[in-house]
């Protein structure tokens, strides 16, 4: 069975600052996805960053980007310039590879609740 | 695109009656629908995995009588919880995934049903 695990409840960062969030999975398929999301207080999900396991190049996305460690089995996400806006609960979240139109089951981490200080 | 609604985005009810919780994909075919339930400052769990057209999947830990899943079209799935009782007071949020579309392996989140029993 595929764990994910978040060891940072919370962290905290100035306006502006570099922050990063840690992720660790453990899984024993090669074939597979990893997602950051985020979910602010109003509780929609937002999808904020996704690698393709099969893809060696780090994912970026503006002031995103993750450090995909398949060896390590390690995915951590690093928000550059934060902004007051990016304050949320950010989920760690592994899916196996399908086909067809079965499965897609999401493991999310425990969650890390960032906030973003003026 | 690929938009998840839900309704209610609220709902209060007594407890013993039984409360309807509507997820509908508003722009694309959902061949694969997902519940979760989330508990405040905790991660989602997954509660259930319904196909159009089959009979939903349950989670181990979750009473299938209790949380009555329907997946009758490619657009709409709903959640029943059944006799409420205030222990079943929580965070519902549905997912859709469109197993046969370019973003098969990503999840479309709705914003989620808060209900409060009495």
């Amino acid at each position: 069975a595929q764990t994910v695990t978040q060891s940072q409840p919370e962290m905290s960062v100035q306006e502006a600052e570099t922050v990063t969030l840690s992720c660790t999975y453990d899984t024993s398929e090669n074939n597979y996805y990893l997602f950051w999301y985020k979910q602010p207080p109003s509780r929609q999900m937002i999808l904020v960053i996704r690698q393709e396991a099969y893809k060696q190049q780090n994912a970026t996305e503006n002031r995103f980007s993750v450090n995909f460690q398949k060896a390590a089995k390690s995915f951590s996400l690093k928000i550059s310039d934060s902004q007051l806006g990016d304050t949320a609960m950010y989920f760690c979240a592994f899916m196996k590879h399908y086909l067809g139109n079965q499965g897609g089951k999401l493991i999310f981490g425990q969650g890390t609740e960032l906030s973003v200080k003026p | 695109g690929a938009v998840v609604s839900q309704h209610p985005s609220r709902v209060i009810c007594k407890s013993g009656t039984s409360v309807k919780i509507e997820c509908r994909s508003l722009d694309f075919q959902a061949t694969t629908m997902f519940w979760y339930r989330q508990f405040p400052k905790q991660s989602l769990m997954l509660m259930a995995t319904s196909n159009e057209g089959s009979k939903a999947t349950y989670e181990q830990g979750v009473e299938k009588d209790k949380f009555l899943i329907n997946h009758a079209s490619l657009t709409l799935s709903t959640l029943t919880v059944t006799s409420a009782h205030p222990e079943d007071s929580s965070f519902y949020i549905c997912s859709a995934r469109d197993g046969q579309g370019l973003s098969y392996n990503e999840q479309f989140f709705g914003p989620g049903t808060r209900l409060t029993v009495l």
